[in-house]
């Protein structure tokens, strides 16, 4: 148990639709970046927070946001889905923002129906 | 940009040693880094490697040469439960510390 909590762990939509993935770092942790693994793309950086603001960006779609809040836990929102954005997304952490070491949660298993 | 190469699949005997590769080619390196993930688990960091030469931890070690742009991990005595992908990634400078890149994973399957 990395100490990350991730939820919903399953959620199934429809196309079109809007959901909203949660996400807890560890105690302490002031870092927060969240994941896409899919089979044709592997495992994919999104974005990443630190301490409530905004460090990096990868390829992330602008159908997606992503904010964290005084509290540290993020959320990361996907709208306008689309089948192609059926995938594993992971949330990890990490004290400090240029860690190689990222501790990662379990993960939400979106299927876009 | 950044890209990663690694085996695709690895198989090896519970007792044995196995080295997976990895190459890469970034702007801007800071380090490598070896992720473990078993079948719809979260990957688990395994080691880091900024400088060259070797990094051990238990049973697994990691190697770095920046003048060659390329790592491996070495498991040894392979036992079962190491039956998992192992991903390589790389962190970049600047903006991009922090930024994991991975590369597609290797299946590693440890036989009895």
């Amino acid at each position: 148990d990395s100490g990350v909590t991730q939820t919903p762990k399953h959620l199934i939509t429809a196309t079109g639709q809007r959901v909203t993935l949660r996400c807890s770092p560890r105690s302490g942790d002031l870092s927060v970046y969240w994941y896409q693994q899919s089979l044709d793309q592997g495992l994919q950086f999104l974005i990443q927070y630190y301490n409530g603001e905004e460090r990096a960006k990868g390829n992330i779609l602008e159908r997606f946001s992503a904010q964290q809040f005084p509290d540290l836990h993020s959320e990361l929102n996907l709208s306008s889905l689309e089948l192609g954005d059926s995938a594993l997304y992971f949330c990890a952490s990490s004290v400090v923002a240029s860690a190689q070491e990222q501790y990662f949660g379990p993960g939400t298993r979106l299927t876009v129906t | 940009g950044q890209s990663l190469e690694q085996p695709s699949e690895v198989t090896a005997v519970e007792g044995a040693i196995v080295q997976i590769n990895c190459t890469y080619q970034t702007s801007g390196f800071y380090g490598l880094s070896w992720y473990q993930q078993h079948d719809g688990g979260a990957p688990t960091f395994l080691s880091y490697n900024a400088l060259d030469g070797l990094e051990e931890t238990g049973r697994f070690s990691s190697f770095l040469s920046r003048s060659d742009s390329y790592g491996y991990l070495l498991l040894q005595e392979l036992q079962m439960k190491d039956s998992a992908s192992y991903f390589c990634a790389v962190s970049g400078r600047g903006s991009t510390l922090g930024r994991l890149y991975f590369g597609r994973g290797t299946q590693l399957t440890v036989w009895p």
